[in-house]
């Protein structure tokens, strides 16, 4: 089992849906990541959270360090959100600055 | 936000040539830098970590004696693939950490699509 699962891997979403992507990890951390990819490969770090919720625009983080839980929520969701979404954590005690990642979640939202 | 560069973005080359790839922070100093290797739909992986001034830490299974990392400033980090062989074929991504904490945010360049024939 990874030490960061998420989920679902894969999800398909009409333009204007609401979604949800969730993120739970079995170590302790001190900060968790979410990245966005793009098709072409760049790396965009959307939040850095340690403990309860940000929001930027459509997009809002929680996170939950009691039952090591984190969901990523994408409000009226565009074509243009269609990317790979990572979770990524910096687990405590680890090198300084090292991450693990989840698998990620492939999102295609359609027209 | 802080910018990472990385030069260049797609390096086609032949067997047993050796590959340079730059990651740059731009508008700020980076006085750790990580370097990712990412398989066809497979998350990344963390090959070593580059600090300022010292040997790189490699992560196990990564061969430094084939990835020679050099971070000679507070703003590059350089990764050589040695001897390339199809294998190494990858998308190679460098991530620069602000701040001096353990975790502060970490910005990631645009990646270097390395295809070896």
């Amino acid at each position: 089992k990874n030490e960061v699962e998420q989920s679902p891997q894969n999800l398909t979403a009409q333009e204007g849906e609401f979604i949800t992507i969730n993120c739970s990890y079995s170590v302790g951390i001190s900060a968790l990541h979410w990245l966005q990819q793009h098709p072409g490969g760049g790396i965009v770090s959307l939040f850095m959270l340690s403990s309860g919720k940000k929001k930027h625009g459509r997009l809002i983080a929680t996170i939950n360090i009691q039952e090591k839980h984190s969901s990523l929520h994408i409000t009226a969701s565009h074509p243009r959100d269609s990317a790979v979404y990572i979770c990524a954590v910096h687990a405590g005690g680890t090198s300084y600055g090292k991450l693990t990642f989840g698998q990620g979640t492939i999102l295609t939202v359609h027209p | 936000g802080a910018v990472v560069s990385q030069h260049p973005s797609r390096v086609i080359c032949k067997s047993g040539t050796s590959v340079k790839i730059e990651c740059r922070s731009l508008d700020f100093q980076a006085t750790t830098m990580f370097w990712y290797r990412q398989f066809p739909k497979q998350s990344l992986m963390l090959m070593a970590t580059s600090n300022e001034g010292s040997k790189a830490t490699y992560e196990q299974g990564v061969e430094k004696d084939k990835f020679l990392i050099n971070h000679a400033s507070l703003t590059l980090s350089t990764l050589t693939v040695t001897s390339a062989h199809p294998e190494d074929s990858s998308f190679y991504i460098c991530s620069a950490r602000l701040g001096a904490g353990s975790y502060n945010e970490q910005f990631f360049g645009p990646g270097t699509r390395l295809t070896v024939l």
